[in-house]
């Protein structure tokens, strides 16, 4: 079973509006971590937030938000007020475990995100 | 501070050819990672270290090796490449035991002809 899927290949979003990347997990940890990487057409990957398995309040970082649903096993980022440098592939990842030695991610195949003028 | 730096930025390599990817880190992190990225398959780890010194397999270790002489290096070699090796190699590294997060370098694009 793939341990972190993204269901959505592509998606296109208008200009100022708000987006939803979807991430469901599987793991059977109780101790684990979910990150969102963003990677322009340049390359490079780019942190956005991390989300940690005990942490009780929803990850925000600026424009981005976790909406972390334990029970559902997902972790989708919420972009607010979407803008064209938005657009980007999409990588949820996912830490199994805590401490020395657990810090590997697994990540899923990524959402081209699209924003429309 | 330069952060993570890779070289070659991209190269054109013959089947059967050795090559090595070279990988720098200047922050100090005890754990550096080499992941491959293939277009519809996202990022997968190839080998990991958790400290200098030491090594393990991830999800793809399959005809590629690494060393970690020290903190800072941690070079990913080919011993003989074949087209399937074709891809975008990313190194990455960062904190021990903490949440923090890994932190890549501008990659690798690799070609076996």
């Amino acid at each position: 079973a793939q341990k972190i899927t993204q269901t959505q290949p592509g998606m296109f979003v208008q200009e100022k509006e708000a987006v939803t990347l979807d991430c469901t997990y599987d793991t059977s940890d109780q101790s684990y971590g979910l990150f969102w990487y963003k990677q322009p057409s340049s390359g490079e990957m780019i942190f956005l937030i991390y989300q940690g398995s005990y942490d009780e309040q929803n990850a925000t970082e600026g424009r981005y938000s976790l909406n972390f649903q334990k029970a559902r096993k997902s972790a989708n980022l919420v972009i607010s007020a979407s803008q064209l440098g938005d657009s980007a592939m999409y990588f949820c990842a996912m830490r199994e475990g805590w401490g020395f030695g657990n810090e590997k991610l697994t990540f899923g195949t990524g959402t081209r995100l699209t924003i429309i003028p | 501070i330069a952060g993570i730096t890779q070289a070659p930025t991209s190269q054109i390599l013959a089947a059967g050819r050795r090559m090595t990817l070279r990988c720098t880190q200047d922050m100090r992190h005890n754990a550096m990672y080499w992941y491959r990225q293939d277009l519809g398959l996202g990022l997968r780890l190839i080998h990991y270290s958790n400290t200098a010194g030491t090594t393990g397999k991830g999800e793809v270790p399959d005809g590629y090796s690494v060393s970690r002489a020290n903190t800072d290096d941690f070079p990913l070699t080919l011993a003989s490449a074949v087209p399937s090796q074709t891809s975008v190699y990313f190194c990455a590294s960062s904190e021990s035991g903490t949440t923090n997060e890994q932190y890549f370098g501008p990659g690798t694009r690799l070609t076996v002809t």
